[in-house]
Parts: C-alpha cells; structure tokens; sequence
C-alpha cells in the first residue's frame, strides 16, 4: 500500500516570510500526490496535485508544491505567508485498494502565521 | 455552487442509538466516500462506492453501513453507536481517479 509522512506536526512561520510544509511518499509505481488545506470547523479543500509532467506545481491561494523523485518529497511552498494561512494541511498519494481508487491522507500538519 | 452537502452538521447521540449521515453531490461524480478523521490520524476511509449500486469496506468499517442510493446520495449509518465513534466524518466524492472533493464534514459525538 502506499502511504505518506509529514514529519511536522506543527510549523511556525512570521508574516511575510516563506513557508515551506514538508511531505514524503512511498508508493509502487507513478505517484498522485495532492495537497489539501482544512481550516477550523471546516471540510478539506483542494489545492494542489501531482499527477505527471513539470515538477513544480501551481495551485490555490499562492501555494506551489515541488515533486521530487529522487528524495521521494512533495513539499509544499509559499513565498510569502499570511496570517490566514494558518490552518491544517495534508498531503495524500492516490492509493488502489481492492481495484478502487481512493488517497491515503498524512497525518497532517498545523501551519501558524504569527503577523 | 454546492458540491458535497452533508448532514446534520453536528449531533450528540447516546450510546446505542441509530443515526444516518447524509450525503449529496451535484458534480455527477460516479465515485462516493465516507472518511473519518480523528485528530492525529489524518483521515481514515470508511466505506467507497465506485458507482450506483456498489459498495466496499475501507480501512475502518466496523460498526457502520452505507447506502448508495442513487448516482448522487450515499449515507452512513451507525446501527449502535459506540463512545469510539465520536468523530468527525466527512463525505466526499470525485471522477475516480483524481481530485476528491470533500462535504464540510459531520461532528459526531457519542456519549
């Protein structure tokens, strides 16, 4: 099965500097890999996905994601964090379990922008 | 522009008793699921339907039931809840095999 890591629980960044939330994969074969952000009392929303092609992805809100094969990572990045930015993120990789396709979701990762 | 509606928002249930989640989308999506998410464990894969009419257990199906009643519905259904369902259960739906979409989720608490 494949599986993902976010190796930080929480992360702090200030206002306006950039940001940068880790993930690492392990799947057989090509990866699908998103990145969703959940803020409080909310459901999941789509940024970003890795499905083939260039290795820097754009998405949502400013955030871009870098795949890396060679470091089996998917790390998620922004330039310049605002304060609603703070919410909890996870990074999934499409899994076929029984011949169906579903993500298996990251433990997640609480990002805080202080201003 | 709804997406994934589910309901109720939030519920308190006494151990024992019966409930159903709602779950709608209007995206035409064949594929439907039911997560949990419980904190520190990301979430979790209850049931999935591949299309109207098919249904199959996830990581997590012990102790609920799912209904795929037509191309848009699919419900959750606890037959004797139980204090380690409390949860957040979010529905969600997608064109198998790329982006899930996700309800705004279900606060359930068994006490």
């Amino acid at each position: 099965a494949q599986s993902v890591a976010q190796p930080e629980d929480q992360v702090n960044v200030a206002e306006g500097n950039p940001l940068t939330v880790k993930c690492t994969y392990s799947v057989s074969g090509n990866p699908y890999l998103f990145w969703y952000v959940q803020y409080p009392n909310r459901g999941l929303q789509f940024l970003l996905k890795y499905i083939t092609g260039d290795n820097l992805v754009k998405g949502s809100y400013g955030f871009e994601a870098e795949f890396n094969k060679s470091q089996t990572s998917f790390h998620l990045k922004k330039p310049s964090a605002l304060v609603s930015d703070s919410a909890l993120y996870f990074c999934a990789v499409r899994d076929n379990v029984k011949g169906y396709s579903t993500l298996t979701f990251g433990k997640g990762t609480m990002l805080l922008v202080s201003p | 522009n709804a997406g994934v509606t589910q309901t109720p928002k939030f519920q308190v249930l006494k151990t024992g008793q019966s409930m159903t989640l709602q779950c709608a989308q209007d995206m035409n999506h064949n594929s439907m699921y039911w997560y949990r998410q419980d904190p520190g464990m990301g979430l979790r894969l209850i049931y999935y339907s591949a299309s109207e009419g098919t249904t199959d257990k996830g990581e997590v199906p012990n102790g609920y039931n799912v209904s795929r009643l037509n191309k848009r519905e699919f419900s959750l259904r606890l037959e004797s809840a139980a204090p380690s369902q409390t949860s957040v259960y979010f529905c969600a739906s997608s064109e198998a095999p790329y982006t899930i979409y996700f309800g705004e989720g279900s606060w359930l608490t068994v006490v």
